[in-house]
């Protein structure tokens, strides 16, 4: 069965600070990989989306990139964080049109 | 641009009774709507999807219909329980992408016991 993984849980990181967040997919091959953003009581905003390896879509203007090294790897960056990138980061995979999610990484920026 | 719209406030029902949530869209015609549940602090997780060319989808105790000349969908939950006390979220194929899903704000729903 698949599983997705994402790391760290929760991260707590000072304004100007990088920030490196991983996401991996087991038991699947050529998943398209999706990084979104929550802030607390919203929807989901898609930040990045991508079909293959080093094919990366970027959904929204920002001070973050993504990455795709590996076929089942999905990294989400950026050189200085800001107050406004707080929030829950959620990874997801798909092989058809439904999406599966990971748990998620909580960050807040102080 | 695509918009969709859940109910922002709280659906508060009793045990037992059947919980309807709505979610209507706007400036599209989607392929398909998805309904996800999610938990405080976890990830979305897929409940159903419906095809444009289905009127109703049901999966045990979950029944999703979809109107695509009300550009609305109906998501029920018959008997239910204090366990399906969550926010639900609908979701949208992408207006520019099939691989993209445009989310709506979710519902939230409380069952008293």
């Amino acid at each position: 069965s698949q599983t997705i993984h994402q790391w760290p849980a929760t991260l707590v990181q000072p304004v100007g600070s990088p920030l490196s967040l991983e996401c991996t997919v087991e038991g699947t091959s050529n998943p398209n990989l999706y990084w979104y953003r929550q802030a607390a009581g919203r929807g989901l905003q898609l930040l990045f989306y991508s079909v293959g390896i080093g094919q990366i879509s970027s959904e929204v203007p920002q001070n973050l990139s993504a990455s795709r090294p590996q076929d089942r790897q999905f990294i989400l960056s950026s050189k200085k964080l800001l107050l406004s990138d707080s929030g829950f980061y959620l990874c997801a995979w798909s092989i058809g049109d439904e999406q599966y999610f990971g748990p998620g990484t909580r960050l807040t920026v102080t | 641009s695509q918009k969709i719209e859940q109910n922002s406030e709280a659906l508060n029902i009793q045990e037992g009774k059947t919980a309807t949530l709505t979610c209507n869209y706007t400036n599209y015609s989607p392929a398909y709507l998805q309904w996800y549940r999610q938990d405080p602090g976890r990830g979305p997780v897929f409940l159903l999807l419906i095809r444009e060319n289905e009127k109703e989808k049901r999966k045990e105790r979950l029944k999703v219909t979809f109107d695509t000349t009300l550009k609305q969908s109906l998501f029920h939950i018959t008997a239910s329980q204090p366990a399906d006390s969550a926010t639900y979220l609908c979701a949208l194929e992408g207006l520019d992408s099939s691989y993209k899903l445009i989310f709506g704000s979710g519902t939230r729903l409380l069952v008293r016991p």
